[in-house]
């Protein structure tokens, strides 16, 4: 029982290049989320999901698109990456609101 | 506007004494309230949460306090231990929607 995996942990980009981070949970959780994770900043919400092929809009969501075609995966896509994207992702799911369980984190930078 | 706010950036603590950290909010939506920890290089864990019907709630070391009318929540850990050593995030939620703001999280270190 993996929990929430990401893939990958560290990645380097340069101005205009695309990429896509892999969430995966093992748990039959519905919902799932991506956030970014700023220096002295709370997480933001990018997207969420609650339940397979579905898809919204979180509090941060320009420059993200994501897809959710299998209940347990989760992909964040990056059209064309920006220096303000650099960040920390951290991808959760959860049963419910309650108690989401979170992933050990993306390290992205663009330069 | 940061609806969900924790002051202390960072707060220190001798082992075997109290830790309290506090969060503040703004938005009188919110009807549920959460506490993660996290370790460098790792993902927030949950810890404990609190709905608003409540104004306490227990779970071995760690007590949550709610007083709605100050929009004041704070997290005690009794007795502190050095692996209570981390960044403290207070998160809330209104039962509308499915999302949930964060503070910007307290690091909170336990001295031998």
């Amino acid at each position: 029982n993996a929990g929430v995996t990401q893939t990958p942990k560290f990645r380097v980009l340069k101005t205009g290049q695309s990429m896509t981070l892999l969430c995966a949970q093992d748990m039959n959780h519905e919902y799932m989320y991506w956030y970014r994770q700023d220096p002295g900043m709370g997480l933001r919400l990018i997207h969420y999901s609650v339940g397979e092929g579905t898809t919204a809009k979180g509090e941060v969501p320009d420059g993200y698109n994501v897809s959710r075609l299998k209940k347990q995966n989760f992909l964040l896509g990056l059209e064309s990456a920006a220096p303000s994207q650099t960040s920390v992702y951290f991808c959760a799911s959860s049963l419910s609101l309650r108690g989401q369980y979170f992933g050990p984190g993306t390290r992205l930078t663009v330069t | 506007d940061q609806q969900v706010k924790q002051n202390s950036p960072s707060l220190s603590v001798q082992e075997g004494r109290i830790s309290i950290l506090n969060c503040d909010y703004t938005n009188s939506m919110f009807d549920y309230f959460l506490w993660y920890k996290k370790y460098p290089a790792e993902g927030p864990t949950f810890l404990i949460s609190i709905s608003s019907i409540k104004d306490k709630n227990e779970d071995g070391r760690f007590t949550v306090f709610l007083n709605k009318s100050a929009k004041h929540l704070s997290l005690h850990i009794v007795p502190s231990q050095p692996g209570d050593s981390a960044v403290y995030f207070c998160a809330a939620s209104a039962s509308s929607n499915y999302q949930l703001i964060w503070g910007a999280g307290t690091k909170l270190i336990i001295k031998p």
